[in-house]
C-alpha cells in the first residue's frame, strides 16, 4: 500500500532549539496538508500545499513556524525557536486535487519541547 | 468556511449493540464529508466519504454513514460494535473547492465487553 512516510516518529527538544519533521507524500499526490493534533485543541490544519505551492498557511504562527515543498517527494515543518506549547503530535496528509477521494495521514511526529 | 460539529466528545456502548456517533456540517457549497478513525499512536484512517453520489455510504469495518441535507447531517453508524472499534473518530468537510480538510474535536468510542 502507498503510504505518507514522516520522520522522525518522535523528537524531544529543548526549548530555543530548532526542530524540522519531513514529510514523503505518496508518488502523484499534489496537496499536501499539515495538521497539529493536541489535547486541548484538537485537529488544526496549519498550511497546506498544491503542486508544491503554498495555498494556506493562516493556521501556522508566522512568527517561529515555517513550511515549505522543495520538491514534488518533500514537505518540511520547521519551528524555530521551538517552545513548550509546540508539543504536539504533527500529522502530514496527502491527496489530490479535489479531494474527493480524501487525504492519506502519516502516522506523525510527536514532539516534546522541554 | 465549512465547519463540524460532533456531538459527545465521549460515546459508550456494548459489545454487540448499535454504534451511533453524530456530525453536522456547515458549508456554504455541496460538501464533502469524511469519517476518520484513529487507534492510539496512529495516524487517521480514511472510514469512509461522501462526494455527491449515494447518500448512503458505506465504509470499512462495516461502518455506514448517511448524508442528510435538510438536517445537515451525516452521522456514523454500525449495526453491532465489536471490542476493536474502541478508537477516536473524527467527522471533516471538504469544500471541493478549496479542498482544505476541517476536522471536528472526534468523539472516543468505548466498548464494553
Amino acid at each position: 500500500d502507498a503510504r505518507v512516510t514522516q520522520t522522525p516518529r518522535h523528537k524531544v527538544t529543548e526549548m530555543g532549539q530548532e526542530v524540522t519533521m519531513r514529510c514523503q507524500p505518496i508518488l502523484g499526490h499534489n496537496t499536501v496538508f499539515w495538521y497539529r493534533q493536541t489535547m486541548m485543541q484538537g485537529l488544526e490544519l496549519l498550511a497546506y500545499f498544491r503542486n508544491r505551492a503554498p495555498l494556506d498557511d493562516s493556521g501556522m504562527p508566522k512568527d517561529r513556524f515555517s513550511a515549505e515543498m522543495p520538491d514534488a517527494t518533500l514537505a518540511t515543518l520547521k519551528i524555530q525557536p521551538s517552545e513548550p506549547r509546540d508539543s504536539a503530535v504533527y500529522f502530514c496528509a496527502s491527496g489530490l486535487t479535489q479531494g474527493a477521494a480524501g487525504y492519506t495521514f502519516g502516522s506523525g511526529t510527536r514532539l516534546t519541547v522541554v | 468556511a465549512q465547519s463540524v460539529t460532533q456531538l459527545g466528545s465521549h460515546v459508550s456502548v456494548s459489545e454487540g449493540a448499535l454504534v451511533l456517533l453524530r456530525c453536522n456540517y456547515s458549508s456554504s457549497v455541496p460538501p464533502y464529508l469524511f469519517w476518520y478513525v484513529q487507534y492510539p499512536n496512529q495516524g487517521l484512517q480514511l472510514l469512509l466519504k461522501y462526494t455527491s453520489a449515494a447518500t448512503l455510504v458505506k465504509g470499512i469495518n462495516g461502518f455506514e454513514a448517511e448524508f442528510k441535507k435538510s438536517e445537515t447531517s451525516f452521522h456514523l453508524t454500525k449495526p453491532s460494535a465489536h471490542m476493536s472499534d474502541a478508537a477516536e473518530y473524527f467527522c471533516a468537510v471538504s469544500d471541493g473547492v478549496n479542498n482544505d480538510m476541517r476536522f471536528g474535536a472526534g468523539t472516543r468510542l468505548t466498548v464494553k465487553p
